[in-house]
């Protein structure tokens, strides 16, 4: 079965600063997708970037963008430019390839703050 | 377009009782999901749909039942709720492309008490 970890409980950041969140997983499949959510304390999950396993270059959203590293099966977030409204619990998720349920695997999560 | 909706917003059960948390999705998606998230902690996977009349376990399925007789809707049923099944639940959906992501309602916080 997949895992995925996520060995930061908590970080913070200043406002305007560059942060990067964790994630590596564990699989045994070549194709599959992964994916960053953002919860805020609406409690709404938030698609903020996905990452196609097949696709060497990684992906970027605005400033969000990831280092997928598959070798290493790691995939971390990059949040650039900071503001007080990136402040939420961000999960990394996995889910297998074409075939299947297209399941959605999460990781424990880590809180964000930001510092004025 | 409403997405999916989940009703209700917040319950609150006594130990033994029954309820079913509604979810519905108006965006014609074949694959829906049942998860709960618990505090601090993600979310895990309770049942999944891939179409009407099709539903299978996922990796916490145990005091739920689920059944899809339509498209649109993907009702989770608590029997005998006990504490443990105090979480938060989330309805996704998608199209169920390798491609296409999930989205997700808004949640339904049910305390047991």
């Amino acid at each position: 079965a997949q895992t995925v970890t996520q060995s930061q409980p908590e970080m913070s950041v200043q406002e305007a600063e560059t942060v990067t969140l964790s994630c590596t997983y564990d699989t045994s499949e070549s194709d599959y997708y992964l994916f960053w959510y953002k919860q805020p304390p609406s409690r709404q999950m938030i698609l903020v970037i996905r990452q196609e396993a097949y696709k060497q270059q990684n992906a970027t959203e605005n400033r969000f963008s990831v280092n997928f590293q598959k070798a290493a099966k790691s995939f971390s977030l990059k949040i650039s430019d900071s503001q007080l409204g990136d402040a939420a619990m961000y999960f990394c998720a996995y889910r297998g390839g074409i075939q299947g349920a297209q399941k959605l695997v999460f990781g424990q999560g880590t809180r964000l703050t930001i510092n004025p | 377009n409403a997405g999916v909706t989940q009703t209700p917003k917040f319950r609150i059960l006594k130990i033994g009782q029954s309820m079913t948390l509604q979810c519905t999705q108006d965006m014609n998606h074949n694959y829906m999901y049942w998860y709960r998230q618990d505090p601090g902690m993600g979310l895990k996977l309770i049942y999944y749909s891939v179409g009407a009349g099709i539903t299978d376990k996922g990796e916490v399925p145990n005091g739920y039942n689920v059944s899809r007789s339509t498209t649109e809707d993907f009702p989770l049923r608590l029997e005998l709720a006990a504490p443990s099944q105090t979480s938060v639940y989330f309805c996704a959906s998608s199209y169920g492309k390798a491609s296409y992501e999930q989205y997700f309602g808004p949640g339904t916080r049910l305390t047991v008490t």
